[in-house]
């Protein structure tokens, strides 16, 4: 079946360290997106990337960075610059250039400090 | 610029009760409009999205919306609210294809038996 696959499902990460979390899709679509949600705070796009080698920040990118080598994979990193990453993290791809069109979601990540 | 304003963070109801949640958006073109779901600890589901046409939008699990310009409003609502209802309900608005999706702050609907 299609759909996109995020691992780990939890993840901790120590002071100072970074910490990649994982997301891979089989849908075939171009366009690939992370959200971070906090309760009461809603999703806050940190990147998304249209195409491979190519990717934008969003409203919240500092301190995390991304990559896009593949069509199929796009691995967030949060780095030790993030002082604050206790999180939930929702990776969603869709087609680009087509405003109709839903974003597939991930189940999510849920990073905590240690 | 496009943003969205869901009204109140928590929303109670009793089962076979009506659900109404609110969505206003802000938007320089006609926009793209979205409702999702989320059960916890889960991804975001479509309940039902308004593109161009009709401005009543049904969705899944009996839930529909109406797109009324003049008022920059999507609404969702249910006639009869289910215990399996009670989750967390984000709006969401799109300008173009080539603009990502913004999200409302979500609401989060309890039922209560």
């Amino acid at each position: 079946d299609g759909g996109i696959t995020q691992s780990p499902k939890y993840l901790f990460r120590k002071e100072g360290q970074n910490v990649t979390l994982s997301c891979e899709q089989n849908l075939n679509h171009d366009a690939m997106y992370w959200y971070r949600q906090d309760p009461g705070q809603g999703l806050r796009l940190i990147y998304y990337s249209q195409i491979v080698n190519d990717f934008q920040k969003g409203d919240i990118a500092e301190g995390y960075s991304v990559s896009r080598e593949k069509k199929e994979s796009f691995p967030l990193t949060v780095t030790s610059a993030q002082k604050n990453p206790t999180a939930f993290y929702l990776c969603a791809s869709s087609p680009w250039a087509v405003p109709n069109e839903k974003l597939f979601f991930g189940s999510g990540t849920q990073l905590s400090v240690l | 610029a496009q943003s969205v304003t869901q009204l109140g963070s928590h929303v109670s109801v009793s089962e076979g009760a009506l659900v109404l949640l609110r969505c206003n958006y802000s938007s320089s073109v006609p926009p793209y409009l979205f409702w999702y779901v989320q059960y916890p600890n889960q991804g975001l589901q479509l309940l039902l999205k308004y593109t161009t046409g009709a401005t009543l939008v049904k969705g899944i699990n009996g839930f529909e919306a109406e797109f009324k310009k003049s008022e920059t409003s999507f609404h969702l609502t249910k006639p009869s609210a289910h215990m399996s209802d009670a989750a967390e309900y984000f709006c969401a608005v799109r300008n173009s294809g080539n603009t990502p999706l913004v999200f409302g702050k979500g609401t989060r609907l309890s039922v209560i038996a």
